[in-house]
């Protein structure tokens, strides 16, 4: 089984930058995902580590550490439109289904 | 276009009824879930499918019923068993490895009345 840990709330000025720690256990791991997710829509894909390192892309930044079970997602630039709730979801080995975070919900202000 | 269609968006029910979610994908995907969000909570997998005629539960399954009698259609039905149904439906497919995860519906949004 997966069990991934986010913190549930981040609140950051236009602008600025906003790092979301994941952290997570699991039994078997085939990648981690981070998705955006704005209230009552549905997740939308941001990234994707199955090695560790940094992955960029454009103002988002995602890291993977597999040794530490540690992931974070860095927001650059924040734009109001980037107030929404992002998912830490990890990929299991065996069967390839995600399991998700609680999420964490950032708030932009002006 | 392909994709993923959930309907009804909004769907109300009354106590002791049950009730089906429709899922449907074109985008000729082997797996499929379906997903309960409850507010401030994250993603928890009622059922998936990864092949056709053949499901298995998630962590959540009591209540809830599936099929997978075609490779597009994957149906969820709520029971009159499941005792908090009010929640944020989310349909997903995905091939069997993927870059990108799943491609989510848009959500059934159930309500019990």
């Amino acid at each position: 089984g997966q069990n991934i840990d986010q913190p549930t709330e981040m609140t950051a000025t236009e602008g600025a930058i906003v790092q979301i720690n994941c952290t997570y256990q699991t039994s078997g791991f085939n990648g981690l995902f981070w998705y955006q997710q704005h209230a009552g829509e549905a997740p939308t894909f941001l990234s994707y580590n199955v090695l560790d390192g940094l992955e960029e892309k454009g103002r988002f930044s995602s890291f993977l550490s597999r040794s530490k079970g540690y992931s974070y997602l860095l927001l650059k630039e924040l734009q109001m439109k980037d107030s929404a709730s992002y998912l830490c979801a990890v990929r299991d080995s065996a069967d390839y289904k995600l399991s998700f975070g609680a999420g964490t919900t950032v708030t932009v202000r002006a | 276009d392909g994709g993923i269609t959930q309907s009804p968006k909004y769907l109300f029910r009354k106590e002791g009824q049950n009730v089906t979610l429709s899922c449907e994908q074109n985008l000729n995907h082997d797996a499929m879930y379906w997903y309960r969000q409850d507010p401030g909570q994250g993603l928890r997998l009622i059922y998936y499918s990864q092949i056709v005629n053949d499901f298995q539960k998630g962590d959540i399954a009591e209540g809830y019923s599936v099929s997978r009698e075609k490779k597009e259609s994957f149906p969820l039905t709520v029971t009159s068993a499941q005792k908090n149904p009010t929640a944020f439906y989310l349909c997903a497919s995905s091939p069997r490895q993927s870059f990108y995860g799943y491609t989510f519906g848009s959500g059934t949004r159930l309500t019990v009345v």
